[in-house]
């Protein structure tokens, strides 16, 4: 089935570094994303990675995937307050394939 | 490089009224997509388009809504007759074709009372 779980909500202070999680259920997913909506606005992809890989870098993000639990992890390193938003986790099966979202998780910044 | 574009930004009406939703996706991107975000939860596809064909409508309420992408690019996603659980933001995205990114417009946010 298709279901993408993920903690509703996260508080950090500024300059900490943020983790988020989530577990999916399909292990034929190909692509797993990490995308953020900030008030107001549209979706913004931050990251994916495909299931064949266990970690990706890119400035700040590190996403973390663990085929073997079905589990993904976004880090975010020195987080600001830009970073406050809501961060939804997602897959896919193929390219241009629909994408499945968890229900996000509101990341809180505390000075 | 311009981005989706939708219109309107807001939009309330009565349940048992009718409304349509427009879509200008990114130029050149085949797949348009149009999705609804109930709050507090994620984003669910409604329907799927690759030019001016349908390729994935299975969770589209087909007795209340309807869209259309006739010449392969706009796309306009209509409800007739609204239902109170209808209020949502209705987010269109496009892609590419077989690209990995979906590009999403800022969303058109419905109320149903």
């Amino acid at each position: 089935g298709e279901d993408v779980e993920q903690s509703l909500f996260l508080s950090v202070r500024e300059g900490d570094s943020s983790v988020i999680n989530c577990t999916y259920t399909d292990s034929s997913s190909t692509y797993l994303y990490w995308y953020k909506q900030e008030p107001g606005a549209g979706l913004q992809l931050l990251t994916y990675i495909f299931s064949n890989m266990d970690m990706k870098q890119d400035q700040r993000l590190t996403v973390l995937l663990n085929k073997k639990d079905k589990h993904l992890s976004l880090r975010i390193a020195d987080t600001q307050t830009g970073d406050s938003a809501i961060y939804f986790c997602a897959e896919s099966w193929e390219r241009d394939d629909k994408i499945i979202f968890g229900k996000g998780t509101r990341l809180h910044i505390l000075p | 490089e311009a981005g989706v574009a939708q219109s309107p930004r807001y939009k309330i009406i009565e349940k048992r009224q009718s409304v349509a939703f427009w879509c200008n996706p990114i130029s050149g991107h085949a797949t348009l997509y149009w999705y609804q975000q109930i709050l507090g939860q994620g984003p669910k596809l409604l329907i799927q388009f690759q030019n001016n064909g349908v390729v994935d409508d299975s969770q589209l309420p087909k007795d209340r809504f309807s869209a259309e992408r006739l010449k392969g690019v706009d796309s306009t996603l209509k409800i007739q007759p609204a239902k109170l659980e209808d209020s949502a933001v209705y987010l269109c995205a496009s892609s590419l074709a077989s690209g990995v990114e979906q590009y999403f417009g800022p969303g058109t946010r419905l109320t149903v009372t």
